[in-house]
């Protein structure tokens, strides 16, 4: 069980957009700790997509965007590619657990 | 290119001991903090240690604190991960990744060494 909560899987049609919600608590993202976002494609390492919130690394394309409100996050992919099809994960810094960073449990991406 | 490459995984039986290594290339690792994140098989990411550029600070999660030794060699571009009293809970690949400066996320990755706790 994650301290952060993720939708096991969505799905969307090529071109079409999807959300992805990271909820956590009062110790984490509501503490106001900034949320960052990785994407995994399969067989590979995770990759940074989103960090701070809302921050895009070089590369990354402008289809992801991140926010956060309250005690939960969301990242946003519009214009689905067959290439997006991969694990999400949101990551945060939690103060109930010394020093401890926590990730989501992931979500699984289907295009279809 | 920033570059992270971890080696020494493999098969150890309960209760044995191995130690991870991950090799540092295209940034300055001494002025980095450094983390280690584990992927049991089908399974999520899970954070398990974390130390700063000069091994000031330390950082467990409760799953290992007491039985798994984070480190670096500044010198040698190296983080490295002792892991003892090792159980069958703990097989996964083992990521090292690289902390941005400023935001607390992890830009660099690397390509993961595969640990097997089993008789």
């Amino acid at each position: 069980q994650s301290v952060l909560t993720q939708p096991p899987s969505v799905s969307g049609a090529p071109g079409q957009g999807v959300t992805i919600s990271c909820t956590g608590s009062s110790s984490n993202i509501g503490a106001g700790y900034d949320v960052h976002w990785y994407q995994q494609l399969p067989g590979t390492a995770p990759k940074l997509l989103i960090y701070g919130n809302t921050n895009r690394p070089s590369g990354v394309p402008d289809r992801f965007s991140g926010s956060k409100s309250g005690t939960s996050a969301s990242l946003a992919i519009t214009g689905l590619q067959a290439e997006d099809e991969a694990d999400y994960y949101c990551q945060c810094y939690d103060s109930s657990l010394s020093g401890s960073r926590v990730f989501g449990g992931g979500t699984k991406l289907t295009v279809l | 290119e920033a570059q992270l490459v971890e080696s020494g995984g493999g098969l150890v039986q309960p209760g044995g001991s191995l130690r991870l290594s991950c090799a540092a290339s295209g940034f300055t690792f001494n002025t980095f903090a450094m983390n280690w994140v584990r992927q049991a098989p089908g399974k999520g990411l899970e954070w398990i240690s974390y130390i700063t550029s000069i091994s000031t600070t330390i950082f467990y999660a409760d799953s290992v604190k007491g039985r798994f030794t984070i480190s670096r060699d500044n010198a040698k571009n190296s983080l490295y991960l002792q892991m003892n009293s090792l159980r069958a809970e703990d097989t996964a690949v083992y990521y090292c990744a690289k902390r941005m400066s400023g935001p607390d996320a992890f830009d660099i990755w690397g390509q993961g060494t595969m640990v097997t706790v089993s008789s």
